[in-house]
């Protein structure tokens, strides 16, 4: 079973649009992280933010914005009032305490249409 | 401080070459990841060391991988003979224990691969 599940494969949206990223996560332990990472069209995979599991506080970064909700294992991202330059390959990850491994999802591509 | 630093940025190579990626973690990084991404798979994990040593190789997709990392500022992948299902990005990735906290990843800026 995926460990990370992002059910949209692709989104498109018009400038100035916000949009919402969603991620639901899938582990037995307590202790958990959750983090975001984008892969811009030059490839790079940049690191967006992390979240331990005991920080259910959402958190909002410039246009960024994250909801963390354990009760439906989510943790969706928005930007809001998106720009070009946010297109590119959002993924969602996550590492469980037991071992280190990272579990990626499949990924969403945002298209930002000007 | 400098990122993780990947070599070759590209290569080409025809099948049955053998082909040998380096990775260069962020120096205080005691954990560095080889990952791979295609379109059909995404992001694959092929293994892992914690402190120079492999913990995890069970992404590895056969005995043509090989994996080593012998001293805490190198790694290298290797694939012998390679075919051209390899042709991929290979990521090298790093990260620290921040006491009781798992640290992010930071990427190399990865190793796009061509067999021929």
């Amino acid at each position: 079973a995926q460990k990370v599940t992002q059910a949209q494969t692709e989104i498109s949206v018009v400038e100035k649009e916000d949009v919402t990223l969603d991620c639901v996560y899938e582990t037995r332990d307590t202790t958990y992280y959750l983090f975001w990472y984008k892969q811009p069209p030059s490839g790079e995979l940049v690191f967006l933010i992390r979240r331990n599991s005991f920080d259910e506080q959402n958190e909002i970064s410039g246009r960024y914005s994250w909801n963390f909700q354990k009760s439906t294992s989510s943790f969706n991202f928005t930007i809001t009032a998106s720009q070009v330059v946010d297109s590119a390959v959002y993924f969602c990850a996550l590492s469980e305490e037991t071992g280190n491994q990272f579990y990626f999802g499949t990924g969403t591509s945002l298209t930002v249409i000007p | 401080d400098a990122g993780v630093i990947q070599s070759p940025r590209h290569e080409v190579t025809e099948m049955g070459q053998e082909v040998t990626l380096r990775c260069k973690p962020i120096s205080g990084h005691d954990y560095l990841f080889w990952y791979r991404q295609t379109m059909m798979r995404g992001l694959e994990l092929l293994i892992y060391f914690n402190n120079n040593v492999p913990i995890d190789d069970s992404g590895m997709p056969e005995d043509r991988f090989s994996a080593k990392m012998p001293n805490a500022s190198f790694s290298t992948l290797k694939i012998q003979p390679s075919e051209p299902r390899d042709s991929a990005v290979y990521f090298c990735a790093s990260s620290e224990r921040q006491g009781e906290n798992t640290g992010e990843l930071f990427f190399g800026e990865g190793s796009r691969l061509t067999v021929l």
